[in-house]
């Protein structure tokens, strides 16, 4: 079993529109959850960071985390060609200092 | 703030050689980095955990005398690929944690990654 799960996708949107990425993780006591970002051939970049559940907002990306639920996300409002990468979810599980990554999701933003 | 570099950004060398790559935290001490590995397409993998002043911790299936890591100081992490292979083409990507107080003592937290180095064995 997996211990943090997306959906590979691709996921495509209409640029304006909203995109919605989801993230499942498995330790239920996790309590750091990340979405970086990962254009083609460069390094990830971190976005958000939440922590609490519920909903954080930055600009234009909202990520939201549902503990009981274990299942963290990330939207995208007003989404742009630009935006179009691979989000990875990151959960720093309980004990250690390792953070688990999941294998992304790829965005297509249509212009 | 939180800024990882990484030096080479690209290399190519020929197969048997060996290749030394830097990973340096420029803005904050780093007592833990950690090292992953990327195919072309694929996720992430983490290969190793860097810890300053002692032994990296290995992934399994991760050969430690293939891939040699010191961590020389709070700030420098090194990877050595030894005797390079054309499999061991890959992108390989640094992280690092800055450390983060908090009432109960101080934590590492969230990571940041370094560019990057492509390697290409001939």
């Amino acid at each position: 079993q997996k211990e943090v799960e997306q959906n590979s996708g691709p996921l495509s949107v209409p640029e304006g529109a909203i995109a919605s990425l989801n993230c499942t993780y498995s330790d239920r006591g996790s309590q750091s959850f990340f979405w970086y970002r990962q254009y083609s051939g460069k390094s990830p970049e971190l976005i958000m960071s939440i922590y609490s559940n519920g909903d954080k907002e930055d600009g234009r990306f909202t990520a939201q985390l549902n503990k009981a639920s274990q299942y963290v996300s990330l939207l995208i409002r007003d989404s742009q060609p630009s935006d179009s990468a691979t989000y990875l979810c990151a959960v720093k599980g309980t004990g250690g200092f390792k953070t688990i990554f999941g294998a992304g999701t790829r965005l297509f933003v249509k212009a | 703030g939180a800024v990882v570099s990484q030096h080479p950004s690209r290399v190519i060398c020929k197969s048997g050689t060996s290749v030394k790559i830097e990973c340096r935290s420029l803005d904050f001490q780093a007592t833990t980095m950690f090292w992953y590995r990327q195919f072309p397409k694929q996720s992430l993998m983490l290969m190793a955990t860097s810890n300053e002043g002692s032994k990296a911790t290995y992934e399994q299936g991760v050969e430690k005398d293939k891939f040699l890591i010191n961590h020389a100081s709070l700030t420098l992490s090194t990877l050595t690929v030894t005797s390079a292979h054309p499999e061991d083409s890959s992108f390989y990507i640094c992280s690092a944690s800055p450390l983060t107080s908090s009432p109960s003592g101080m934590y590492q937290e969230t990571q940041y990654f370094g560019p990057g180095t492509r390697l290409l064995v001939l």
